[in-house]
């Protein structure tokens, strides 16, 4: 039943550790998206993934890599985690890929709660 | 001026309250917006999409001024499972660019 799911839900490890979070959505949307969101509550995008296309932000650590083994799959795995990505990690997907003159309402999943000590 | 800037909140409000927020952008060409409600500790969901000048959708009336670029959202009548934060999103480009939300709390 569930739209996107991520796992895992929490995830709490120490610092200098890689790790990865898995997403899935049974939508059969086009696109998929990686948000960061912070302490403050700011929601900020990562990567946006369309079929084979990735679009990466440049402000995101290259410690940061998303794969993506299908449409219905986008992972992230992150290297040598430092305390400052503790952060909840949230999985979303569209319809379709947005341009500037159409956007399509983002799904989210439940998030991965990441606590890096 | 910010890229998306809201009311900083917190509102509490009795129910059947009236509740206005509002938020402001500075990309000029965005065509389309949103409001989105995020409950403590879980995702985003969409609430309202806003396409012209405003929509309407129940309780909930969405506003957009693209002269002085805000978008306005009016709760009416206040229940208690309106508590949530309200996050304003604007397109710019390819991505949406989320505010930082403003935070309601719906007094019984």
């Amino acid at each position: 039943d569930t739209a996107v799911s991520q796992t895992p839900k929490y995830l709490v490890t120490q610092m200098g550790n890689d790790k990865s979070i898995k997403c899935e959505q049974n939508l059969g949307h086009d696109t998929m998206y990686w948000y960061k969101q912070d302490s403050k509550k700011f929601l900020k995008i990562m990567f946006s993934y369309n079929n084979k296309e990735l679009i990466i932000n440049e402000t995101v650590p290259n410690r940061f890599s998303p794969k993506s083994p299908d449409k219905a799959h986008l992972n992230l795995h992150i290297n040598s985690l430092e305390l400052g990505d503790s952060a909840v990690y949230f999985c979303a997907s569209s319809q379709k890929f947005p341009t500037p003159s159409s956007s399509y309402e983002q799904y989210f999943g439940p998030g991965t709660r990441l606590t890096v000590t | 001026r910010k890229e998306v800037e809201q009311d900083p909140g917190p509102f509490n409000v009795p129910e059947g309250a009236t509740v206005a927020f509002n938020c402001t952008y500075s990309n000029s060409a965005s065509q389309s917006f949103f409001w989105y409600r995020q409950d403590c500790r879980k995702e985003p969901k969409l609430l309202m999409s806003v396409y012209s000048s405003g929509n309407e959708d129940g309780r909930f009336t969405a506003q957009l001024n693209r002269a002085s670029q805000y978008i306005s959202l009016l709760i009416r009548d206040s229940k208690l499972s309106d508590s949530a934060t309200y996050l304003c999103v604007v397109p710019r480009g390819r991505q949406l660019t989320f505010g930082s939300g403003t935070q309601l709390t719906v007094l019984p």
